[in-house]
């Protein structure tokens, strides 16, 4: 069983839909959470970390669920410029643990 | 303010050869750590680096080895090379007392 393990993709969408991302890890020690964006062929870029409160940057909210082991990202009003793949990350003594990645297509 | 620098960009070897890859962290990071990303998976951590020491150690043999330099830039080195070593090699820097890591644009290397 994979420590991060993610909806497998691709999302396509239609600009302006609501997508939702899931992720769930196996390790109760894990001690930081995030999500982190890639574009094609690029470096993985964080796009935001996630706190028990569940956090909200613009269109963007991230929420997770210690006693689970659960997280999820949620993008609003989607954009063209939001396709790319969204990596589910958790930081365990300061390496990163990395999910497999979900594609996401947003369409015209 | 610079970001994480990598060096080179892409590079080609053959099986048996041994390999250099270089990382600048960025601006006030003191941490380094290094990644190996297969084709369609997420990164996989290799090992990172602080005050010159190893910190850490993923899942990697022995053949892939690395160093700190007193500037905090790093090196990974690879020996043997197989095919399955060809990947998209990240460096990520950070502050020590912070999680948050950064990302330079990776060395693809492809064995043939």
């Amino acid at each position: 069983r994979k420590e991060v393990e993610q909806d497998p993709g691709p999302f396509n969408v239609p600009e302006g839909a609501t997508v939702a991302f899931n992720c769930t890890y196996s390790n109760s020690a894990s001690q930081s959470f995030f999500w982190y964006r890639q574009d094609c062929r690029k470096e993985p870029k964080l796009l935001m970390s996630v706190y028990s409160s569940g956090n909200e940057d613009g269109r963007f909210t991230a929420q997770l669920n210690r006693a689970s082991q659960y997280i999820s990202l949620l993008i609003r009003d989607s954009k063209l410029s939001d396709s790319a793949t969204y990596l589910c990350v958790v930081g365990q003594g300061g390496k990163l643990i990395f999910g497999q990645g979900t594609e996401l297509s947003v369409k015209p | 303010d610079a970001g994480v620098t990598q060096s080179p960009t892409h590079l080609i070897k053959t099986r048996g050869q041994q390999v250099t890859l270089r990382c600048s962290p960025k601006s006030g990071h003191d941490t380094v750590s290094w990644y190996q990303q297969a084709l369609g998976q997420g990164p996989q951590f290799i090992f990172q680096y602080y005050e010159e020491e190893e910190r850490q150690r993923g899942n990697f043999p022995d053949r892939f080895s690395g160093h700190q330099f007193p500037n905090y830039s790093s090196e990974l080195n690879v020996n043997a090379l197989l095919l399955g070593d060809s990947a998209l090699y990240l460096c990520a820097s950070s502050q020590p007392t912070y999680n948050e890591q950064f990302f330079g644009p990776g060395t693809r290397l492809t064995v043939l």
